[in-house]
């Protein structure tokens, strides 16, 4: 079985430029998250859905962060404009359900210039 | 704010030897603890979790304790193999929302 797919793998941008990133969950899993990790840190939750809705995103940065699951399958997580600090790995995560384990994608190492 | 911390953030061991890992916690309203290895480009990887009112749990070749008196939580390995170097995350969590919080990670290096 395929496991949490996120494109693309690496994205070097300039700062101030937008940039997104892919996840698709692993198929059945009604739940996605999205993760930002910091060099040498663990992983930070930045939203959660449960199928299209976003039950949690009380830690995303709205002013330049946005996120959708408009079918409750694929994500996208889109920063604009991006910010020096915002260079980081954004992981993706899905579960079948809320309370289920968490299974991560290999995540989009964003380094902004 | 309370948080889940890692008393090492190195660990080197002989292949072959055990590894033990610890990591302390603060929030002891949390329904369960989670180990996650995560290998360098890649997401963290589910290894063992265990219940808050448990405190003790194996799997393969993996212990997890659990000791709430003085909030600390650990990871065990036999013998320890090449392919266990990575960085282990201890994680906390509370059921209603799913929501983890991950400490700082400790680096494993298994010397051959």
């Amino acid at each position: 079985e395929a496991g949490v797919v996120q494109s693309p793998r690496y994205k070097i941008i300039e700062k101030k430029q937008p940039v997104a990133f892919w996840c698709n969950p692993i198929s059945g899993h009604n739940t996605l998250y999205w993760y930002r990790q910091n060099l040498g840190q663990g992983p930070e939750l930045l939203i959660r859905y449960e199928n299209e809705e976003a039950v949690d995103d009380s830690q995303l940065p709205k002013d330049r962060f946005s996120a959708e699951r408009l079918k409750g399958v694929d994500s996208t997580l889109k920063i604009q404009p991006a910010e020096l600090g915002d260079s980081a790995v954004y992981l993706c995560a899905s579960s079948p359900g809320h309370t289920d384990t968490q299974y991560f994608g290999p995540g989009t190492r964003l380094t902004v210039l | 704010g309370e948080s889940v911390g890692l008393h090492l953030p190195t660990l080197s061991v002989q292949e072959g030897d055990n590894s033990i890992i610890n990591c302390a916690y603060s929030n002891s309203a949390s329904d369960y603890f989670i180990w996650y290895k995560q290998e360098s480009g890649k997401g963290p990887q589910f290894i063992i979790d265990i219940r808050s009112n448990m405190d003790k749990r194996q799997g393969q070749r993996v212990t997890v304790l659990l000791n709430k008196t003085v909030k600390h939580l650990s990871l065990q390995i036999a013998a320890t193999q090449p392919g266990d170097s990575a960085v282990y995350f201890c994680a906390e969590i509370k059921a209603a929302g799913n929501k983890l919080t991950f400490g700082g990670g400790t680096r494993v290096l298994v010397k051959p």
